[in-house]
């Protein structure tokens, strides 16, 4: 079964600067990958996702992701921070066949600092 | 374009009392349905899922059930509610299995 990790937490940055999120996944084969946000009492928004080709993908927000197959990440990045970006990030994972069920990570909190 | 309601916004219902959540995808046809809890401060649990009407699968043995009584119409549903069924209830749709699941504004559900 694919499983995800989200190393850390909760992170804090100040406005304007970048912000890498990691997200770490297990799964026998290339996976559908996707990174979502959530912000306090509501529903979740997908940012991007990843099926195929290029390994960078751009989302909305001014969010990027890229693939690595070779370390089995696909870490989140933006390169200056808004104050309006705090919230919840959920790294998600896909499986191709039926039967093995999209797997969420258990979520990363950043704080934007003015 | 579609879209995805939920209702209600939120619920305050007393231990012992039946709940019925409701979840309408509109602009989409046959589409795969999920319903998710996600205590507070914790990530997304998955409790069922749906690739048909009438069709339902259960992630997690617990007092909740889950009906699909139209293409678009998901419900979520219990008899007699615990205090561990408080949380914040979301259903989400995608149109293959294993793309991205688009997410309703969720039921922020509290039992007393």
């Amino acid at each position: 079964a694919q499983s995800v990790t989200q190393p850390d937490i909760h992170i804090t940055v100040s406005e304007g600067a970048s912000l890498e999120l990691r997200c770490n996944y297990s799964y026998g084969a290339t996976p559908y990958l996707f990174w979502y946000v959530q912000s306090p009492g509501q529903g979740l928004q997908l940012l991007l996702k990843y099926f195929s080709g290029d390994t960078l993908v751009q989302g909305i927000k001014g969010f990027e992701a890229e693939f690595k197959r070779s370390q089995s990440s696909f870490n989140l990045r933006k390169p200056s921070v808004h104050w309006s970006d705090a919230a919840e990030y959920f790294c998600a994972v896909g499986a191709r066949n039926y039967g093995q069920n999209f797997v969420f990570g258990p979520g990363t909190r950043l704080s934007v600092l003015p | 374009s579609q879209t995805i309601h939920q209702w209600p916004a939120t619920l305050v219902q007393p231990v012992g009392s039946p709940l019925s959540l409701e979840c309408t995808v509109e602009g989409t046809s046959n589409p795969n349905l999920y319903w998710y809890r996600q205590a507070a401060g914790r990530g997304l649990q998955l409790l069922f899922y749906s690739v048909g009407i009438g069709q339902i699968s259960s992630e997690v043995p617990q007092n909740l059930s889950a009906s699909r009584p139209q293409d678009r119409q998901f419900i979520l549903s219990s008899k007699k509610l615990l205090l561990s069924d408080s949380g914040f209830y979301l259903c989400a749709w995608s149109v293959q299995w294993g793309y991205e699941q688009y997410f309703g504004p969720g039921t922020r559900l509290t039992v007393t």
